[in-house]
């Protein structure tokens, strides 16, 4: 089965100060990759999606960037951090062709202080 | 604009009793929907599904049903058990399976014993 492994668990940062959070997957190849964000109150909002080693595209516009080095692995960036990116994020993938779910890692708690 | 909507931010039911969540839809294009949960601090977990070509999928307690005229599912958990208190998301999917999941806002479920 396909797992995601997402690290790390939780982060507290400065403003201003630069993020990377990374993103593995097992147990399957060219999956389709996502970062989402749940803030309090907000569901679970879409920021990237990447199909294949190389491929973003970015859903809102934003202090964030993505980037996918490697067909299992999955990067979220910023430069500079702001106070309104603290949330929750998640990295999910999934197998593409229709009827399939997307499988989801543990989460990242950041608070931007 | 919310594509995906769960009106009910919260719903709380006794132990034992039918729980009862909502979703509505706006796209008519969708033609696949989930059901997650989450639990604090962790990744969602898939729950169940249906695809438009169905109206009820049933796995164990958990029921979905679909509507298609009127752009509403529904998930039903029977009987309801202290565990089953999370958050709970609809999704939905275009008929493209490349395409990221929509997400709504999520229902907390408080199942009180």
């Amino acid at each position: 089965s396909q797992t995601i492994h997402q690290w790390p668990a939780t982060l507290v940062q400065p403003v201003g100060s630069p993020l990377s959070l990374e993103c593995t997957v097992e147990g399957t190849s060219n999956p389709n990759l996502y970062w989402y964000r749940q803030a309090a109150g907000r569901g679970l909002q879409l920021l990237f999606y990447s199909v294949g080693i190389g491929q973003i595209s970015s859903e809102v516009p934003q202090n964030l960037s993505a980037s996918r080095p490697q067909d299992r692995q999955f990067i979220l960036s910023s430069k500079k951090l702001l106070l309104s990116d603290s949330g929750f994020y998640l990295c999910a993938g999934s197998l593409g062709g229709r009827n399939t779910e997307a499988f989801f890692g543990q989460g990242t708690r950041l608070t931007v202080v | 604009d919310q594509q995906v909507k769960q009106n009910s931010p919260s719903l709380s039911v006794q132990e034992g009793r039918i729980s009862i969540l909502n979703c509505d839809y706006t796209n008519s294009m969708f033609d696949y929907f989930l059901w997650y949960k989450k639990y604090p601090a962790e990744g969602p977990t898939f729950l169940i599904s249906i695809s438009s070509i169905k109206d009820k999928n049933e796995d164990g307690r958990f029921t979905v049903f679909l509507n298609k005229s009127a752009k509403h599912l529904s998930l039903h958990i029977v009987p309801s058990q202290p565990g089953d208190s999370a958050v709970y998301f609809c999704a939905a999917r275009y008929p493209s399976g490349n395409t990221p999941l929509v997400f709504g806002k999520g229902t907390r479920l408080s199942v009180i014993a």
